[in-house]
């Protein structure tokens, strides 16, 4: 099964500020890379397709990079309503696979 | 507007089953591949089975094979998930989740499943 790893369980940060999550796969996946967003007591809502990609009405301070094996998810400046978790997933093979998660908390 | 609705849920005794279902609405249920994914408590997300558009595949994470069942009626805009043998592992909010080939694009809002004696 693909490994994907989040390196960090949570993040602090402040209404403005930049911030990146990463996300690494245990071997290639190409661009079989997605983001989702997952608020307490909600079901998770996908962000970002294919690694690169935004869904329709997914504000723009959303991005997304990477291909291979190292990902990345960058909220330009941060919202109120963006503290939240961030999952990636791998949609590569079966079993799909998520990271653990993100905690994306107000500092 | 995309729906997804599950029911089904509940408490149930180790070793016991449960068949959960969900009601699509809002696109058309047969062109898509459909999931089910699970969340235990205060844990992160697992996928648990997809079937595809026909029920031509269908897949199982190794944790569930053997012991829960996916199926789909697409004259009924239906998805289910049959459990059988269910463990205290399988507690969790499972949600059913349109794919749309490489993400998963709509989710259900989820039912709670609680394997306890």
């Amino acid at each position: 099964d693909i490994q994907m790893t989040q390196s960090r369980s949570s993040l602090s940060a402040s209404v403005g500020d930049r911030v990146t999550i990463t996300c690494r796969a245990s071997q290639t996946i190409s661009m079989y890379l997605n983001w989702y967003q997952q608020k307490p007591g909600k079901a998770p809502k996908l962000l970002i397709y294919s690694a690169s990609n935004l869904l329709s009405g997914v504000p723009s301070r959303f991005s997304g990079s990477g291909s291979g094996t190292d990902f990345t998810l960058t909220i330009s400046s941060l919202l109120p309503e963006d503290f939240a978790t961030y999952y990636c997933q791998q949609s590569y093979t079966v079993p799909y696979t998520f990271g653990q998660g993100t905690k994306l908390e107000i500092k | 507007e995309v729906r997804l609705v599950e029911s089904g849920g509940g408490l149930v005794k180790p070793g016991g089953s449960l068949r959960l279902s969900c009601a699509a609405s809002g696109f058309t249920f047969r062109d898509y591949i459909m999931n089910w994914v699970r969340q235990a408590p205060g844990k992160g997300l697992e996928w648990v089975s997809s079937i595809s558009s026909g029920s031509t595949y269908i897949h199982y994470a190794d944790s569930v094979k053997g012991r829960f069942t996916i199926s789909r009626d697409d004259a009924n805009n239906s998805l289910y998930l049959q459990m059988n043998s269910l463990r205290a592992e399988d507690t969790a909010v499972y949600y059913c989740v349109r794919d749309r080939s490489f993400e998963f694009d709509f989710w259900g809002q989820g039912t709670l499943i609680t394997v306890s004696s």
